[in-house]
């Protein structure tokens, strides 16, 4: 059963960083892109970034290309997202997901990212 | 980036047909077929219901169907169950390699 759990979800002031993580289970994660998405709250989806299954190749929304960075360590079968100069827009629920030919067919539970002073 | 365009809401009755639509450009749904549709219940995890286009993944009831014509993709819900009653959003690839979501549609079983 494919699981995907993350991590490291809290409250974090402007101009802040933080780094989640999304432990994956079930499936050879070493053969999957992985995607990270957010929704703030009352708002929809929104695509936050994707990273190849070898890491060679990485990929940003606009609203958090420079501050953002996705990486894996396939030996952990863990993803992350490092999150600088955070900002109260960037206030959301963060799910990892699986990710086929842009598409997400496995999602985590999510965590909260709550940007506030 | 703009988000893809659907209805803020839909309703049918139990056993009704309700058809939700997503409108893009030539830039993602109208060039690709990388297009999903996603039911979302609050507060739990995003499920794929399609992909592709039209493709339902396994485990997904066969009410669910998805099509494209142009820039715009559309989800219909055969025989509304009240456990439908969810979120539901669109996605499609992008040219620059990213992807755009629609804004959601919460569908309710009346």
């Amino acid at each position: 059963e494919v699981q995907l759990l993350e991590f490291g979800g809290g409250l974090v002031q402007p101009g802040g960083s933080l780094r989640l993580s999304c432990a994956a289970s079930g499936f050879t994660f070493s053969a999957y892109a992985m995607d990270w998405v957010r929704q703030a709250p009352g708002k929809g989806l929104e695509w936050v970034s994707d990273i190849n299954y070898s890491s060679t190749s990485t990929y940003y929304a606009d609203s958090v290309r420079g501050r953002f960075s996705i990486s894996r360590d396939n030996s952990k079968n863990t993803l992350y997202l490092q999150m600088n100069s955070l900002r109260a827009e960037d206030t959301a629920v963060y799910y990892c997901a699986r990710s086929m030919w842009w598409q997400n067919d496995f999602w985590g539970q999510g965590t909260l990212v709550t940007v506030s002073s | 980036q703009s988000a893809l365009t659907q209805p803020a809401s839909v309703s049918g009755s139990p056993g009704q047909s309700i058809t939700i639509s997503c409108s893009g450009t030539s830039s993602d749904i109208g060039n690709y077929n990388y297009v999903s549709w996603y039911q979302h219940h609050p507060g739990k995890a995003p499920k794929a219901i399609i992909h592709d286009v039209s493709i339902r993944p396994s485990g997904i009831s066969d009410r669910f169907s998805g099509s494209k014509s142009g820039n715009r993709a559309s989800l219909t819900i055969s025989g509304l169950q009240a456990e439908d009653e969810a979120d539901y959003y669109c996605s499609s690839y992008k040219s620059g390699d990213t992807v755009i979501f629609g804004g959601g549609t919460k569908l309710t079983v009346l």
